[in-house]
């Protein structure tokens, strides 16, 4: 069973345009939501976290907006760049391991 | 190393076979976990240790698969004979601390798997 449901599977973005990627939940006790980033032939890293009890995070050009009401938090990256070409997974958790989207492959143009 | 430090990068095995998966943590981290990833369906959990407490091994998806972490450190997965299906990329990560609780997951590059 899915816990973390991620769209779309993959996204084609021009350079410059902003770069959107949507995770819902049903689990209601989930705490914490992070999203990774994967780039081919390497592990997932740490991008961006937030916490139920904020609505917005931005970290440069990466933004995590939630909404807990609709139980759903979603990625945009503003000025994408080729070099964020790359596979995002969502995350969702509370106090013990990460529950992953399947993931979406983004590919940014020149 | 600096990193989580997996071995081997690549397996070829036949089914039936059993293999050895093993991985390395950062030095410190109290977190390791399993977790596989299969082409469109992302990251499956599989097992997480934190520090000397029982894991949990919830998302094993048979008896054919186990886990062990030796004094605290290094981990090797075990899949007892092989199918197919459990053709994957085997990642572990690493934390300071649980992943609910904040902790930053720190993977290594992962076990390449093929069962023919």
């Amino acid at each position: 069973q899915q816990q973390v449901k991620q769209s779309p599977q993959s996204l084609i973005v021009q350079k410059g345009g902003i770069s959107i990627i949507n995770c819902a939940y049903e689990n209601t006790a989930f705490d914490y939501f992070p999203w990774y980033q994967q780039f081919p032939g390497k592990g997932p890293a740490l991008l961006i976290a937030i916490r139920p009890d904020v609505s917005e995070k931005k970290e440069g050009r990466f933004t995590i907006s939630f909404n807990k009401s609709a139980k759903q938090f979603s990625l945009h990256i503003m000025d994408s760049q080729p070099g964020d070409s790359a596979t995002y997974f969502c995350a969702a958790s509370r106090g013990r391991a990460l529950n992953f989207g399947k993931g979406t492959s983004l590919l940014v143009t020149p | 190393g600096a990193g989580v430090s997996q071995s081997p990068s690549n397996k070829v095995t036949e089914k039936g076979k059993d293999v050895e998966l093993r991985c390395d943590p950062i030095s410190g981290h109290t977190a390791l976990y399993w977790y596989r990833q299969s082409l469109g369906q992302g990251l499956e959990f599989l097992i997480y240790f934190q520090g000397n407490s029982a894991p949990d091994k919830s998302g094993l998806p048979s008896d054919r698969f186990s886990a062990e972490r030796t004094g605290g450190s290094v981990s090797t997965l075990t899949i007892q004979r092989t199918q197919q299906e459990d053709s994957a990329v085997y990642l572990c990560a690493s934390s300071p601390r649980l992943a609910g609780a904040g902790g930053e997951l720190f993977f290594g590059e992962g076990s390449r798997l093929t069962v023919l």
